[in-house]
């Protein structure tokens, strides 16, 4: 079957501080790769996506590589800042359809 | 920028009544979905809905709950007659196309809380 499993929240961090949000998924074929970011009283946002095995998806400083060989898509941040302070969602989309399946959410506090 | 908006924020029902979430998507888009997340769980597909029509459809979307879209802008969740397992945040989303750039690009809405007593 298909399911997105994402380490377990809450993470707090000082400002500045790197950020890992690991995220393995599960999947028949060869999914598509997400991380949506959910900030307070807001919907969920895209943040960066990867289509394809190897492929490096970056936005506002985040990255995450697309590795078939680990199952993995894990969220980085070199140096977080306080308004980085969201739930993470990481999230697969099979290459036929239009179901995604998404983790349980990671929620990041950055103090200052 | 253009964005789905939702309403209610929050609503409160009893159980064994009939609630319907509405959604407005972005104008231009031709897939829409609803997803929920009960509180601490997964994000969960419940349906997708193209062309006047469900797509796809997950094993929680059973016959109590059902999609509608009367007019060229909303697009309502109804359930049929809650249950206290209802209880969740129930997430709209719109995209433009399952292909081309910006493949599977779903944009949210800030989600409708259900609480069912």
């Amino acid at each position: 079957g298909n399911s997105v499993t994402q380490m377990e929240g809450p993470v707090t961090l000082s400002e500045e501080a790197f950020l890992t949000i690991n995220c393995t998924y599960t999947a028949t074929g060869y999914p598509s790769l997400f991380w949506y970011v959910q900030y307070p009283g807001e919907g969920l946002q895209l943040l960066l996506k990867a289509t394809k095995a190897d492929d490096k998806g970056s936005n506002k400083g985040f990255e995450a590589t697309y590795r078939k060989e680990t199952t993995s898509f894990h969220l980085e941040k070199g140096s977080v800042q306080v308004s980085d302070s969201a739930v993470y969602f990481c999230a697969l989309r099979r290459n036929t359809g239009n179901q995604f399946y998404f983790g349980t959410g990671t929620s990041l506090t950055v103090i200052p | 920028e253009p964005e789905v908006t939702q309403t209610p924020s929050h609503q409160v029902t009893q159980m064994g009544q009939e609630v319907i979430l509405r959604c407005v998507p972005i104008s231009n888009h031709l897939y829409f979905y609803w997803y929920r997340q009960i509180l601490g769980q997964k994000v969960e597909f419940l349906v997708s809905f193209y062309n006047n029509e469900i797509s796809e459809k997950s094993e929680i979307f059973d016959d109590q709950f059902s999609v509608e879209r009367p007019d060229g802008s909303n697009f309502t969740l109804k359930i049929r007659s809650t249950k206290l397992e209802d209880s969740a945040m129930y997430f709209c989303a719109s995209s433009a196309s399952t292909s081309g750039p910006n493949t599977g690009e779903l944009f949210f809405g800030e989600g409708s809380r259900l609480t069912v007593l």
